[in-house]
């Protein structure tokens, strides 16, 4: 079965530092890759996407992400966080059908 | 607005009690979902219906059962089968032209006491 590791839990910044968050799956075949993110008292809502083309996508915020098909990665890196984004955030996957396969999550906390 | 709601924010529920959580939208999507977060297991997949009338288990079905009479509706209920049902859920849904991008709804927070 398809399996989705988000191996950092926890994380604590400082504002302005860097950001880098891993996510590895399982699946070695075509995959749609996500990153979803869950900010307090809010939706989940989408933060980007890969479905094909050009590895390295772009999403909302400053957001961005890697696909590297040889390390089944698909890491979500932001240059500079604020504290904003001070947040929950889940790697998925999806391969067959309509379904996702979610990462554990990642808590991220970034102090001002 | 289009968007998922999902009905009450907060429930409590005595042992024994089954208990049905609320799940709408207004995107037309055909395939809705349920899931159950709790910390550090990212978000579990329940149940899930592709398309009226039709549903299928997810990876942690036992305890719970749905029904799809309408497209719009996807109701969740909890049964007191249910050994852990304190939890967050969430109900999502998807089209496929969007290759399957999943929406979500505020989610329920179910406490049983």
């Amino acid at each position: 079965a398809q399996s989705v590791s988000q191996h950092n839990h926890h994380v604590i910044l400082s504002e302005a530092a860097s950001l880098e968050l891993g996510c590895n799956y399982s699946y070695g075949g075509t995959v749609n890759l996500f990153w979803y993110v869950q900010y307090p008292g809010q939706h989940l809502q989408l933060l980007l996407k890969y479905f094909s083309g050009d590895p390295l996508v772009k999403g909302i915020k400053g957001f961005e992400a890697e696909f590297i098909k040889s390390k089944f990665s698909f890491n979500l890196r932001k240059p500079s966080v604020q504290w904003s984004d001070t947040a929950e955030y889940f790697c998925a996957v999806n391969n067959a059908g309509n379904m996702l396969t979610f990462g554990g999550g990642t808590r991220l906390m970034v102090k001002p | 607005d289009g968007g998922i709601t999902q009905s009450p924010k907060y429930l409590f529920r005595k042992e024994g009690q089954n208990v049905t959580l609320s799940c709408e939208q207004n995107l037309n999507h055909d395939a809705m979902y349920w899931y159950r977060q709790d910390p550090g297991q990212g978000l579990r997949l329940i149940y899930y219906s592709q398309i009226v009338n039709d549903f299928q288990k997810g990876d942690i079905a036992e305890g719970y059962s749905v029904s799809r009479e309408k497209k719009e509706s996807f109701p969740l209920t909890v049964t007191s089968a249910q050994k852990n049902p304190t939890a967050f859920y969430l109900c999502a849904s998807s089209s496929p032209s969007a290759y399957n991008e999943q929406f979500f709804g505020p989610g329920t927070r179910l406490t049983v006491l």
